[in-house]
C-alpha cells in the first residue's frame, strides 16, 4: 500500500469510447504525475501537476486530457484513443517537484481495441 | 544516445550471490539518482536514492555513484528469489529538471 490509489485497475475500450482514469493520494503530497509505461520503453512522463496547477504537458496528444481538481485527486480523461495507446498508465505523487522520490499507484492497464 | 542507459537483461544470479546492476547517464549536470524496483504486474517502488559520490548502504542494498564517470550502480548482497524483478534507474537534475528513467534491468535470482 503506497498511499496512492488508482481506478480502474483494468480497462478495455473501443476507439470511439470515452473513459476516465482516477488517482487519489493520501500522503499529503503537493505534486502528482501521469506516466505511460509500454513494453521495452522507459517510463514516459505525460503530465505534471503542482498544487493542482499543471506544470508540464510532455507533448501528449489531445485525446488524453488531465484534470486535477485538488492536490489529492488526479484524473486522466480518454477519448478516441488508438490501439497504440494500449499501455499501463501510472499515477504518482511526490512531496514537491524538487524530488525524484515518487510514490506510484498500482496502475491502470488500458487496452484499446 | 539514450539519456539513462541500462542493460535490459535478464541478469541471472544464483541465490546468495551478489547482483550488480549498472546504469549510465548522459547529462553531466545530474544531481539526484534513484533505484526503483518493479515486480511483474506491479508498479515501481523506490528502494534507494543517492545524491553524492561514493556508496550508500541500506540493508542488503548498496548504491554506488561516480559522477565523473556518469555511472550509478546497485549491488544486492545475498540475493533472494524475492529480489527477482525489474530494476529501474532514474536520474534527475542538470539541464532537465524532470526525473528520467532507464528501460530497466530484469533480475532473475535462481535457486
Amino acid at each position: 500500500e503506497t498511499g496512492v490509489t488508482q481506478t480502474p485497475r483494468h480497462l478495455v475500450m473501443g476507439m470511439t469510447n470515452k473513459k476516465s482514469l482516477k488517482c487519489e493520494q493520501h500522503l499529503g503530497h503537493n505534486a502528482m504525475y501521469w506516466y505511460k509505461q509500454s513494453a521495452k520503453k522507459p517510463l514516459e512522463l505525460m503530465f505534471v501537476y503542482n498544487f493542482k496547477e499543471q506544470t508540464e504537458n510532455n507533448s501528449v496528444p489531445s485525446r488524453f486530457s488531465p484534470e486535477c481538481p485538488n492536490s489529492s485527486h488526479l484524473f486522466l480523461h480518454l477519448h478516441t484513443l488508438q490501439p497504440e495507446d494500449s499501455a499501463l498508465y501510472l499515477c504518482a505523487s511526490s512531496l514537491d517537484l524538487n524530488t525524484g522520490e515518487l510514490f506510484f499507484g498500482e496502475g491502470s492497464r488500458l487496452t484499446v481495441l | 544516445q539514450k539519456e539513462v542507459e541500462q542493460n535490459s537483461g535478464p541478469l541471472s544470479v544464483p541465490e546468495g550471490a551478489i547482483a550488480s546492476l549498472n546504469c549510465t547517464y548522459s547529462d553531466r549536470g545530474s544531481q539526484s539518482f534513484f533505484w526503483y524496483r518493479q515486480y511483474s504486474g506491479k508498479s515501481p517502488e523506490l528502494i534507494m536514492s543517492i545524491y553524492s559520490n561514493g556508496d550508500k548502504e541500506d540493508g542488503r542494498f548498496t548504491a554506488q555513484l561516480n559522477k565523473a564517470s556518469q555511472y550509478v550502480s546497485l549491488l544486492i548482497r545475498d540475493s533472494q528469489p524475492s529480489d527477482s524483478a525489474t530494476y529501474l534507474c532514474a536520474v534527475m537534475g542538470g539541464t532537465a529538471s524532470k526525473l528520467t528513467f532507464g528501460t530497466g534491468t530484469r533480475l532473475q535470482v535462481t535457486l
